[in-house]
This record gives C-alpha cells, structure tokens and sequence, in this order.
C-alpha cells in the first residue's frame, strides 16, 4: 500500500508569491490534516479536510487555506507568502472516524521565500 | 498555556542503554489519545506508540514502551536497547476526542536524542 505523498518535496518562491502544495493521502483515509513546522514554533496544526469538508481550522491567517478533492486528494495554497512562511509543511492521512486513529505523515514540503 | 510539554530539549544515551523521553499534557477531555513520533534528519514524521486515555495498561510497540501516568498528567516515552539509527527527533502528540477536536494533534516541542557508539 503506498504511503502518503507530497509535492513538491522543496520548493522556492519570493515574498508577495502564492504557492499550491498537493498531498495525496492512503488509499481508502478520508482525512486529511496539514501541519506547519517551524524552528521557532514548531508543529502547528493548520487544517484537517475530512470527505471534502474542513472540519477543524487552526490558528493562521485567512492567506492559509486547503481544500480536498472527491479522491480525497488534498491541496493547501498559502498567498502573498512571507518570509515567515518558510516552513516545513507535512500533511498526515487518517481513516476518518473511530475512537483511535493513528495519523501517517508525508515526507513534507520544504518552502522557502526569499 | 502549553498543552504538550517535553521539558528535554537533547540528551545524549549511550548504545544499547534505554533512555526515557518526558511528557506532559493538559487536557480537561476526558477521553484523548496520545502519540509519540520520531522525525529523523529527513523531516518524515513516524508513528511509534499510541495511547488512549481509557487504556488500562501501558502500550509496548517493540523497543517501546509508553510509561501512562494518568494521574500526574504524563506520558513518558521508554527506548530500550538504544541504536544508532534512534538519533531523531522526539514529539510527543495528543489528539482530543472532543466534538470540534477531529483528528488535530497538538505536538510538544520535542526531544532532540543523539545515540552514541
């Protein structure tokens, strides 16, 4: 079974830029979350995408936003990037619903804005 | 305030010796999961151990093995048998069962272990 997917795994834009991240979860998980990782901050949720539905939302300004395709398939666009932004962005697919659910993450975007 | 804390920024363990990661949590959910993590150089982040708030014994996956403490709010992390491939670093999860929580993890800010010859 292949594992969760990301791309691109690195990535360069400038300040004032927008970017598109794509990750593509497990075959079969309907939930897909998206973590930001920072040096400073560290793992921060950004947003989970659960049957084409945002269904929880994090802390970050309105230029973070996701959306998720019917094959479950999920992309997050962050706009007029900043510098700020430079981050390690991995996204983690899950089956959806129960009581336990162990999260698989991808091997990560790597963004950074000059 | 934090909900996640791992008061051990590094530690060095010896080969083959175990070594015990610290953590912490806040929650006033009653029901919740917590998670342990190893992110290697690499950036991937890999499931090690679960586990639920309603679990009567501790979880062992392996050379791991989560020390529950309920009471006292903590969820230690166990390594026996240290390699050299263990150098990573360490994050301590929880996931709240909550109404709005869906799968969000809130994470500590991680145990950087360095595993010596």
């Amino acid at each position: 079974k292949a594992g969760v997917t990301q791309t691109p795994r690195y990535l360069i834009k400038t300040r004032g830029q927008q970017v598109t991240l794509s990750c593509s979860p497990i075959s079969g998980h309907r939930s897909v979350s998206w973590y930001q990782q920072t040096p400073g901050q560290g793992l921060q949720f950004l947003f989970e995408y659960f049957s084409e539905t945002q269904r929880n939302k994090g802390n970050f300004p309105g230029r973070f936003s996701g959306r998720q395709f019917s094959n479950s398939r999920s992309e997050m666009n962050v706009s007029t990037l900043e510098l700020g932004d430079s981050a390690l962005y991995l996204c983690a697919s899950s089956p959806g619903g129960g009581v336990y659910n162990e999260q698989f993450f991808g091997p990560g975007t790597r963004l950074t804005v000059l | 305030a934090q909900k996640i804390t791992q008061t051990q920024p590094g530690m060095f363990v010896q080969e083959k010796e175990a070594v015990t990661l610290d953590c912490t949590y806040d929650t006033s959910d009653p029901s919740y999961g917590l998670f342990w993590y190893k992110q290697p150089s690499s950036g991937e982040m890999i499931f090690l151990i679960y586990q639920g708030s309603y679990d009567q014994q501790n979880a062992t996956e392996g050379r791991y093995s989560l020390n529950f403490q309920k009471a006292r709010k903590s969820a230690n992390l166990v390594i026996s048998a240290s390699q050299l491939g263990d150098s990573a670093m360490y994050f301590c999860a929880m996931r709240e069962q909550g109404k709005a929580a869906g799968n969000k993890l809130t994470f500590g800010g991680g145990t950087r272990v360095l595993v010596k010859p």
